[in-house]
């Protein structure tokens, strides 16, 4: 159980182009998502908290606009990177808190490569 | 608000051999404290965890213990294996409803056949 999944794996986009991460807890709802993005051998970066029906917060010296996220259901929050630019790029990866046991876990998703060109 | 360091960030040990990592906290409301295995190019996945409630966890080849009063955590891996090469991270939460996880810098574990 408490399986994560993230569509898509990897893309690569042109300069100027929006993108869209999709991220779905499998088998449990989660009213929370969180959104990290992770350079190369550098640790996990939280960028957002994703809370079902209401707005996301965001990390200081995250840019809302430019990181759309959409948190409709209990089961899948999106991520838009907007006007995406070659310093976008990095990896992405949503973790689904499940309240398994009484702790509020947070199971991660595969992670997303994106690539701008 | 909380900060969590790792140590070391990188480990090389022989097949077979113990692996050790140890994390330290300041923040004294935290109380959960998860370590994550990740491999290259997949997201991180759990692999043990401790609440503050508990000062030592084991699971099969895997240990977590944590002195709350020192603010430090460490993950043990007994008999490592070659498919225990991977980057570990330990992390730090106040237990409450979906938290945000501050997580540690990381420690890439190599291990020699």
């Amino acid at each position: 159980g408490a399986v994560v999944s993230q569509h898509p794996s990897r893309v690569i986009c042109k300069s100027g182009t929006s993108v869209k991460i999709e991220c779905r807890s499998l088998d449990f709802q989660a009213t929370t998502m969180f959104w990290y993005r992770q350079f190369p051998k550098q640790s996990l970066m939280l960028m957002a908290t994703s809370n079902e029906g209401s707005k996301a917060t965001y990390e200081q010296g995250v840019e809302k606009d430019k990181f759309l996220i959409n948190h409709a259901s209990l089961t899948l929050s999106t991520l838009t990177v907007t006007s995406a630019h070659p310093e976008d790029s990095s990896f992405y990866i949503c973790s689904a808190a499940h309240s398994s046991g009484g702790a509020n876990t947070q199971y991660f998703g595969p992670g997303t490569r994106l690539t701008v060109l | 608000g909380e900060n969590v360091e790792q140590h070391p960030s990188t480990l090389s040990v022989q097949e077979g051999d113990s692996a050790v990592i140890k994390c330290t906290y300041s923040d004294s409301a935290s109380n959960y404290f998860p370590w994550y295995k990740q491999e290259l190019g997949k997201g991180p996945q759990l692999i043990i965890d401790i609440r503050s409630n508990v000062g030592e966890k084991k699971d099969q080849r895997i240990a977590v213990t944590l002195n709350k009063t020192a603010k430090h955590f460490s993950l043990h891996i007994t008999e490592t294996q070659p498919e225990d090469s991977a980057v570990y991270f330990c992390a730090a939460t106040p237990y409450s409803s979906a938290s945000k996880i501050i997580f540690g810098s990381g420690t890439r574990l190599s291990i020699r056949p």
